[in-house]
């Protein structure tokens, strides 16, 4: 019953410095999200994907590089970190049925300090 | 561009009380209104939704109250607790190339005083 996990939990990285976050969902669902949380700011897109092997640009995609090699697993990078993306960082999956529409669960989240 | 304007940022209520959460859209494209609850530490988790071809929806305590023509939509708490206490995010969702794009507002932080 594990939903939607994100390793890790929590990460300082210094100015410069590059990592690579997780998501992992057991729901079979075909939709992922990455989402950056600051304070007064909600919820920002960063990147998602409608499938295995398919990425799209959200709303603050500058900084990051994603990837969804099998479908169950997201990854958000970052490749030089800088102190304007320290935040909170969700991901989340979906599936769309009928009324429903998009129902999004969501994981734990990442805090990230980027010195 | 803030697509859908959520307010207040914070509310204080004693128990019982009915705290109330606005939200306005511009894009007349959406169609589907979910309200997500973040307690500390966790993600967002979908508390209810609602469709703009009904004015209310009800669960619990909780109710949706949707005006399409001003393009308002609100969410009440009835007897608050303080179990309630949590952010509450709108949003708003509009098919866009087969995928349901979903828009967050900023979120209201709830606090319920017992």
């Amino acid at each position: 019953n594990a939903g939607v996990t994100q390793t890790p939990k929590f990460r300082v990285l210094k100015t410069g410095q590059s990592m690579t976050l997780l998501c992992a969902q057991d729901m079979n669902h075909e939709y992922m999200y990455w989402y950056r949380q600051d304070p007064g700011m909600g919820l920002r897109l960063i990147h998602y994907s409608v499938g295995e092997g398919t990425t799209a640009k959200g709303e603050v995609p500058d900084g990051y590089n994603v990837s969804r090699l099998k479908k169950q697993n997201f990854l958000l990078g970052l490749e030089s970190a800088a102190p304007s993306q320290t935040s909170v960082y969700f991901c989340a999956s979906s599936y769309v049925e009928g009324v429903a529409k998009n129902i999004q669960y969501f994981g734990a989240g990442t805090r990230l300090s980027v010195l | 561009q803030q697509q859908v304007k959520q307010s207040p940022q914070s509310l204080i209520v004693q128990k019982g009380g009915i705290p109330i959460i606005n939200c306005a859209y511009e894009n007349t494209a959406f169609d589907y209104f979910p309200w997500y609850q973040q307690f500390p530490g966790k993600g967002p988790a979908l508390l209810i939704a609602i469709r703009p071809d009904v004015s209310e929806k009800k669960e619990g305590r909780f109710t949706i109250s949707f005006n399409k023509s001003a393009k308002q939509f609100s969410l009440h708490i009835m007897d608050s607790q303080p179990g309630d206490s949590a952010t509450y995010f709108c949003a708003a969702g509009r098919d866009s190339g087969g995928y349901q794009k979903v828009t967050f507002g900023t979120g209201t932080k709830l606090q319920v005083i017992p």
